[in-house]
């Protein structure tokens, strides 16, 4: 069963309007939690990174005050797309590292569903 | 810096036909290499992975090798099952949490 769960699997908004993805660890804390996106054709690439009771640290070219983060508890991360408009779209994915806080080859890393965003 | 660059598909072969998904990698230093798969409405998950050149990584009759001189990490299969239908994902991490992907390959088995 699944192990990191994202919400919702499918979503569509109207442009200029905001949406909420979750993402929980379903058995274990995860302090940290990483958010991709892949536009098609594209590689995933990574967005942010969720800390849980500090700021999300964004990858360069991110719009932090566009793509809220909101790690409010060691389960749950939150990605919150403001304003979206059509070139939103896309398909975003979180991960967890099971296994502690920090960049460890031991860590296990699972991923959630994934979520589609259309904006129309 | 880091990337991934990943045989484009989507890919449809026979069932029992082998399978070469080619994956190539930049990097600095010494990173890990993966192989994902995504079955449909499901999570990423790990098929295999390498942590040093020469490895081998292998699950369920896939395998795929590190290697460092033509930086590269092939997907391979002798014989695709239908239920091996799914998107590949090659990927490289440096510290374990963060990592690169490629753009993901289609594979379609027909009976």
């Amino acid at each position: 069963g699944a192990v990191v769960s994202q919400h919702p699997s499918r979503v569509i908004c109207k442009s200029g309007t905001s949406v909420k993805i979750e993402c929980r660890s379903l058995d274990f804390q995860a302090t940290t939690m990483f958010w991709y996106r892949q536009f098609p054709k594209q590689s995933l690439m990574l967005m942010a990174t969720s800390n849980e009771g500090s700021k999300a640290t964004y990858e360069q070219g991110v719009e932090k005050d566009k793509f809220l983060i909101n790690h409010a508890s060691l389960t749950l991360s939150t990605l919150t797309v403001t304003s979206a408009h059509p070139e939103d779209s896309s398909f975003y994915i979180c991960s967890a590292p099971k296994g502690g806080r920090g960049q460890t080859s031991g860590n296990t890393i699972y991923f959630g569903e994934g979520s589609w965003l259309t904006v129309v | 810096g880091n990337s991934v660059t990943q045989m484009e598909g989507p890919v449809t072969l026979s069932e029992e036909a082998f399978l070469t998904i080619n994956c190539t990698y930049t990097a600095t230093g010494y990173p890990s290499l993966f192989w994902y798969v995504q079955y449909p409405g499901e999570g990423l998950q790990l098929l295999l992975k390498a942590t040093k050149a020469d490895d081998k990584g292998s699950n369920k009759g896939f395998e795929a090798t590190y290697r460092k001189e033509t930086t590269s990490f092939h997907l391979e299969k002798g014989s695709v099952q239908v239920s091996d239908s799914a998107v590949y994902f090659c990927a490289l991490s440096k510290f374990g949490n963060q990592f690169y992907f490629g753009t993901g390959t289609s594979l379609t088995v027909i009976p």
